[in-house]
């Protein structure tokens, strides 16, 4: 089944504890990438990867880095997790970085940092 | 980066009634894209449009690209619960509408 899978899903976690997110992707996608959803904010774009070795900056990516070093997978780390990045992060994918590419969703990851 | 503005940001209606939401662009779209997000869910690809007065049907969501391609609307028919979500238009790679919740009393 074509999928894109996160984990963990569900996270609580204190401020500065380091936290690594996983994503994953079986479709063979070029294009993965992050996003964080908070209330009334829509989804915003914290990381990007065109492909293997290329990531790039979205629009909020303070506090936040990433690395692509297989295709499949596209990891989200937080050196030190801070209250504000509370929130729902969702991975994605899509065969190609272009604008009519459909995107593939993750089925979220809800993070609390206390 | 160029936003796109979403409305309603909310909807409530009861089972039944048609239910629109509005993306508006300042700025032309070479394309737009609307998700569908369940409860509780993630987002989901609905559809696409890309020329200039498109008008595309899924069952009962109508989907409409404005002649200048600066705006789109997605219109539901008669909804139903399973219509519950938050639908999102999308412009380019990443810039997502804030989104528009709906919620249907039966």
């Amino acid at each position: 089944e074509a999928q894109v899978t996160q984990n963990p899903r569900y996270l609580i976690t204190v401020t500065g504890k380091k936290l690594t997110v996983t994503c994953s992707q079986n479709m063979n996608h070029e294009y993965m990438s992050w996003y964080r959803q908070d209330p009334g904010l829509g989804l915003r774009q914290i990381y990007y990867s065109m492909n293997v070795e290329v990531t790039d900056k979205g629009d909020v990516p303070e506090g936040y880095k990433v690395s692509r070093k297989e295709k499949r997978n596209f990891p989200l780390i937080l050196e030190s997790p801070s209250p504000n990045q509370t929130s729902l992060y969702f991975c994605a994918s899509s065969r190609g970085g272009g604008e009519g590419y459909e995107q593939y969703f993750g089925p979220g990851t809800r993070l609390t940092v206390t | 980066g160029q936003q796109v503005m979403q409305i309603p940001q909310y909807q409530h209606v009861q089972e039944g009634e048609d239910f629109t939401t509005y993306c508006n662009s300042s700025t032309t779209l070479s394309n737009i894209q609307w998700y569908k997000q369940r409860p509780g869910g993630h987002p989901v690809f609905l559809i696409q449009l890309v020329k200039s007065g498109e008008v595309k049907k899924q069952k009962r969501l109508t989907f409409q690209f404005g002649e200048a391609k600066k705006n789109s609307s997605l219109h539901i028919t008669a909804t139903q619960t399973t219509d519950v979500g938050t639908y999102f238009c999308k412009r380019g790679i990443m810039r997502f509408g804030a989104g528009t919740r709906l919620t249907v009393k039966p």
